[in-house]
């Protein structure tokens, strides 16, 4: 059981490229979650999927998308890298069932610079 | 939105000594109040997570206690020791699905010899 597992651990980028960030879970956990950590503001919401096929934006989704086409799979994709877009990301994935909320459990996190 | 403001933002003690840290949320539905801990480079933990209809929760030397009138929870650390030494940081979830949490900013708390 790996639990949530992202890749890749680092990446620079160049301004105007684009860019995957892949992450899994194999704990069959319905709720999964893209944040963004920038010294001094805590973790910021991007976007969350309720279940395969269901995806919504979170506090901070501009310059971002993301699809869910599998239970296990939420990728982030990165359209169009912008200096401000450098941070650590961590995705997050948690039961969710009859609206309770339950422990979200975090990747390792991905660390992202644009140059 | 919610909107969740966390204090202090460095917290310096003795070993030994007890850390509290607090926090103060804004939207009245929100009904679930974890804490997390961070060391450096490495992903956030849950150590202690506290629900609305419940005043206090208490696991070994961390206690959390939340009054829904004020909008208020706390993190307390009793007996505190040096890996005890983090970043720690409140969030807070409303209800709606998805299991949105709103963090603080985070608390820099180091336990000093």
């Amino acid at each position: 059981n790996a639990g949530v597992t992202q890749t890749p651990k680092f990446q620079v980028l160049k301004t105007g490229q684009s860019m995957t960030l892949q992450c899994a879970q194999d704990m069959n956990h319905e709720y999964m979650s893209w944040y963004r950590q920038d010294p001094g503001m805590g973790l910021r919401l991007i976007h969350y999927s309720v279940g395969a096929g269901i995806t919504d934006q979170g506090e901070v989704p501009n310059g971002y998308n993301v699809s869910r086409s599998t239970t296990e799979d939420f990728p982030l994709r990165l359209l169009s890298a912008a200096p401000s877009q450098t941070s650590v990301y961590f995705c997050a994935s948690s039961y969710g069932a009859g609206g309770t909320t339950y422990e979200q459990y975090f990747g390792p996190g991905t660390r992202l610079t644009v140059t | 939105g919610e909107n969740v403001e966390q204090h202090p933002s460095t917290l310096s003690v003795q070993e030994g000594d007890s850390a509290v840290i607090k926090c103060t949320y804004s939207d009245s539905a929100s009904n679930y109040f974890p804490w997390y801990k961070q060391e450096l480079g490495k992903r956030p933990q849950l150590i202690i997570d506290i629900r609305s209809n419940v005043g206090e929760k208490k696991d070994q030397r961390i206690a959390v206690t939340l009054n829904k009138t004020a909008k208020h929870f706390s993190l307390h650390i009793t007996e505190t020791q040096p890996e005890d030494s983090a970043v720690y940081f409140c969030a807070a979830s409303t209800p709606g699905g998805g299991n949105k949490l709103t963090f603080g900013t985070g608390t820099q708390l180091k336990v000093e010899l």
